[in-house]
């Protein structure tokens, strides 16, 4: 089965500069979510869109940037990296159903590592 | 706001043992439960789910799970261990927010498996 698909897997940037991570969900699937994991934590919900409308925010920085386009793909936008952005970045995706949208299923991850 | 407590952040069991994680949560009404497994470098797996009805749930790999609303426990299970079950073990809670459903993860069990 089609599975949520991110790239790049591995990236490696330096204090200051930018970063963009790409997120394609599974087929069909109208809902998309990212996640933070930083080195021995737990993921953080950063941001969600739903029909590439954003539908819900969490701690995510002013630095961050986010949308879904119409084929359903999101891009996360990173500007002035910082060290401690240094991270496993998730993407999930979710289909809405009757009642609401309830399991995401996450993608690899893009190991992001600043210098 | 929600919350997710998964008190044990490292558990040992021998092959073949029984195994049980626990989960409790913070929310205001029924929530939406998940576990997902998490083996190193790698992304997230759902295990199984709770949304509502019968309140043990079965999910891949042999593991189940119970939803205990009197203890606000959802605590994962599984009769016999075998090695590859070695991973980061994440409970999680769903929010619904009318168009989609961020997740708040425990802090995570990391699960050895001795031979």
């Amino acid at each position: 089965a089609a599975g949520v698909i991110q790239s790049p897997r591995h990236l490696i940037k330096e204090k200051r500069e930018t970063a963009t991570l790409k997120c394609y969900p599974i087929p069909r699937h109208d809902t998309v979510y990212w996640y933070q994991q930083g080195p021995g934590q737990d993921p953080q919900f950063l941001i969600s869109f739903y029909e590439k409308m954003q539908s819900d925010k969490g701690s995510i920085p002013d630095r961050f940037s986010a949308q879904q386009f119409s084929d359903y793909h999101s891009e996360l936008n990173m500007s002035s990296l910082e060290l401690g952005d240094s991270a496993l970045y998730f993407c999930a995706s979710s289909r809405r159903v009757a009642g609401g949208s309830y399991e995401q299923y996450f993608g690899p991850g893009t190991r992001l590592t600043v210098t | 706001a929600q919350s997710v407590t998964q008190p044990d952040i490292h558990i040992t069991v021998s092959e073949g043992a029984s195994l049980e994680l626990r989960c409790n949560y913070s929310y205001g009404a029924t929530p939406y439960l998940f576990w997902y497994v998490q083996s190193p470098g790698q992304g997230l797996q759902l295990l199984l789910k709770y949304f509502s009805g019968d309140t043990l749930v079965q999910g891949i790999k042999g593991f189940e799970a119970e939803f205990k609303r009197s203890q606000s426990s959802f605590n994962l299970r599984k009769p016999s261990v075998h090695w590859s079950d070695a991973a980061e073990y994440f409970c999680a809670v769903g929010f619904y927010t009318g168009t989609a459903s961020k997740l708040t993860f425990g802090t995570g069990t990391r699960l050895q498996v001795t031979l």
